[in-house]
């Protein structure tokens, strides 16, 4: 299954776009991309998810380049109850994702 | 729509002590998942279940058991409780387990162990 790797952290001001970035350069053909994000105290919630076009929601939207090797979730405008810890996963079964630490971010208001 | 209900959400445990946490899905999805998650660690996989019946080792099964007999339950039980198991447990449901189908957590269990 597709390693992925995210930053740690990112920071971003309150109504202001945001663009949280993710390599998963060991994707296979049929791997969907999930994001997920946890606010504090909380279980994870999805956002959104795609396989090989680009997709919206009215949560977030979420670009995924051509050869699927990275992809990137946009916020259109961050708000502070966006503050959380956002997790890229790729996998062709849950049974075996491995969520890492995912991208804390913090909101500035 | 309850969605993925896990209890207690708090419990304080003795070393050596057993007990089991419950996770009740009311989505009729066929996967239900158990994973601990701990600071700076992320999550990681306790066990899975594919159907009723059925469960299968995660990636952190030692320590652990799980009993899948109804479709709706998906219970963890902790035989002779441990200090390393202190953390947060949380309970996933999916319909599926891959491609477009995603997962619905609970709001966590929190277990210390003394």
């Amino acid at each position: 299954d597709a390693k992925t790797t995210q930053p740690n952290s990112m920071e971003s001001n309150e109504e202001e776009p945001v663009h949280l970035p993710c390599n998963h350069s060991t994707i296979s053909g049929t791997d969907y991309i999930h994001w997920y994000r946890q606010l504090p105290s909380q279980g994870p919630e999805y956002v959104i998810h795609g396989l090989t076009s680009n997709v919206n929601n009215r949560m977030a939207s979420l670009a995924i380049a051509e050869d699927r090797k990275s992809s990137t979730l946009i916020l259109h405008r961050a708000t502070l109850r966006d503050a959380a810890v956002y997790y890229c996963i790729s996998s062709g079964g849950y049974q075996k994702v491995t969520f890492g630490i995912g991208t804390k971010l913090q909101v500035i208001p | 729509n309850a969605g993925v209900t896990q209890t207690p959400k708090f419990r304080v445990l003795k070393t050596g002590q057993s007990m089991t946490l419950l996770c009740a899905q009311d989505m009729n999805h066929e996967y239900m998942y158990w994973y601990r998650q701990d600071p700076g660690m992320g999550l990681r996989l306790i066990h899975y279940s594919v159907g009723e019946g059925t469960t299968a080792k995660g990636e952190v099964p030692d320590g652990y058991n799980v009993s899948r007999l109804k479709k709706q339950n998906f219970l963890l039980g902790l035989e002779s409780a441990a200090p390393s198991q202190t953390s947060v447990y949380f309970c996933a449901s999916s319909n599926t387990g891959v491609g477009a189908n995603v997962l619905t957590f609970g709001a966590g269990s929190r277990l210390t162990v003394l």
